[in-house]
């Protein structure tokens, strides 16, 4: 089985920390995906990456970097963090042959 | 309207009853998928459904796809409690490198 795992089920942060968020898959996916899901709005995508040190905005990417340094690790960073970044954060991944993304079991963040 | 808007946005049935969700989307599509969100968790792949097919099956779960109207839905046959969840579509649009859209879910309630 897939299996993608998430650094942290619950995050608590203060205004202005910097913000770490890991997500690892363990099937060799090419494509990694970064989303944040909020009450109304559904899931939207914040950045997305096809491969080793490639990285392309997804639709909200302002206030969020990410790194992808070796293919099974997609992080996903806060540069300062704002409460408006209080979140569910959730990490997939793909097949590029596939198409169905697997799903990690999401980080709640809350930024105080 | 967003692309992958769903319908209806919540739904409450008693247990043995179907429960059907709608769909619809905007552009041109590769594929339609179906994920379903347990309260609090990440999300799970439910069914794929190519453009080029109208219906599909997996166990109690009968997806149709019409691209002429660019809409779907999915129908859950003799439902369960544990059917309880939030169900989403996602659209992987032709052109967008597996990038999915998704809906902003439909919470489906199964009452016992």
């Amino acid at each position: 089985d897939v299996k993608v795992t998430q650094s942290s089920r619950y995050l608590v942060k203060r205004t202005g920390e910097k913000v770490f968020l890991e997500c690892v898959q363990d099937m060799d996916h090419e494509n990694m995906f970064w989303y944040r899901q909020d009450p109304g709005l559904g899931l939207r995508l914040i950045y997305f990456s096809y491969d080793v040190k490639m990285k392309e905005k997804g639709d909200i990417p302002e206030g969020y970097s990410v790194s992808r340094e070796k293919k099974e690790r997609f992080s996903l960073i806060l540069e300062s963090a704002s409460t408006n970044q209080t979140s569910m954060y959730l990490c997939a991944s793909s097949l590029v042959q596939e198409r169905q993304q697997y799903f990690g079991p999401g980080t709640r963040l809350t930024v105080t | 309207s967003q692309q992958g808007e769903e319908d209806p946005q919540a739904l409450s049935i008693q247990e043995g009853e179907n429960a059907t969700m709608n769909c619809s989307y905007k552009t041109s599509i590769n594929n339609l998928q179906w994920y379903r969100q347990n309260s609090g968790r990440g999300l799970v792949h439910l069914i794929l459904i190519r453009s080029n097919e109208r219906e599909k099956h997996s166990g109690r779960l009968r997806v149709t796809l019409d691209t002429s109207k660019k809409s779907s839905s999915l129908l859950i046959t003799a439902s369960r409690a544990a059917d309880t969840a939030s169900y989403f579509c996602a659209t992987d649009v032709y052109n967008q490198g597996g990038k999915l859209i998704f809906g902003q879910g439909t919470e489906l309630s199964v009452k016992p």
